[in-house]
């Protein structure tokens, strides 16, 4: 069975410090795969999709940046954190080719102080 | 850009009451998901509609698509504590997933 595996689970980082979050897929593969960040009791905003290793979609511009550099990895990442990167990072894969439903990891709750 | 919008943004009820919370999008959708998100959890998938005017039903959730594929609904009947959470509509643009603002349901015992 296919399993999303993210890390770390929390963290609080300084403003100006760098980032990298991680997200794993097991049991499937060439999956779509997904960057989402959700501001306390907000929605869900798409910050990457990739469709295949390399292969990276941005819908926000700001200071974070994606990378995928293996089938099943895909990485969140940020030079120098503002304090409005705080949030809720989820990561979630897709079946490829398909328009199917999405599976998410167990997220990431970033502070940034 | 795509935009999908849920109302209402809260709603609270008596356990047992009805609930139903609404989408819209600004465009044609090709289909429509819906996710519930428990407090402090990750959105888990309910259900996909992609059919224009499709129905469906899990137990005392009920999901409809409308004609027009810009519209949809979830209603639950006879709420239960269980119930309580952020319930998302997503449609799908493309193969990206646009989340609506959500609704956030409590249940009181």
């Amino acid at each position: 069975s296919q399993t999303i595996h993210q890390w770390p689970a929390t963290l609080v980082q300084p403003v100006g410090s760098p980032l990298s979050l991680e997200c794993t897929v097991e049991g499937t593969s060439n999956p779509n795969l997904y960057w989402y960040r959700q501001a306390a009791g907000r929605g869900l905003q798409l910050l990457f999709y990739s469709v295949g290793i390399g292969q990276i979609s941005s819908e926000v511009p700001q200071n974070l940046s994606a990378s995928r550099p293996q089938d099943r990895q895909f990485i969140l990442s940020s030079k120098k954190l503002l304090l409005s990167d705080s949030g809720f990072y989820l990561c979630a894969w897709s079946v490829t080719g398909t328009s199917g439903e999405q599976y998410f990891g167990p997220g990431t709750r970033l502070t940034v102080t | 850009g795509q935009q999908v919008m849920q109302i209402p943004q809260y709603q609270h009820v008596q356990e047992g009451e009805d609930f139903t919370t609404y989408c819209n999008s600004s465009t044609t959708l090709s289909n429509i998901q819906w996710y519930k998100q428990r407090p402090g959890g990750h959105p888990v998938f309910l259900i996909q509609l992609v059919k224009s005017g499709e129905v469906k039903k899990q137990k005392r959730l009920t999901f409809q698509f409308g004609e027009a594929k810009k519209n949809s609904s979830l209603h639950i009947t006879a709420t239960q504590t269980t119930d309580v959470g952020t319930y998302f509509c997503a449609g799908l643009f493309s193969y990206k997933l646009i989340f609506g603002t959500g609704t956030r349901l409590q249940v009181f015992p």
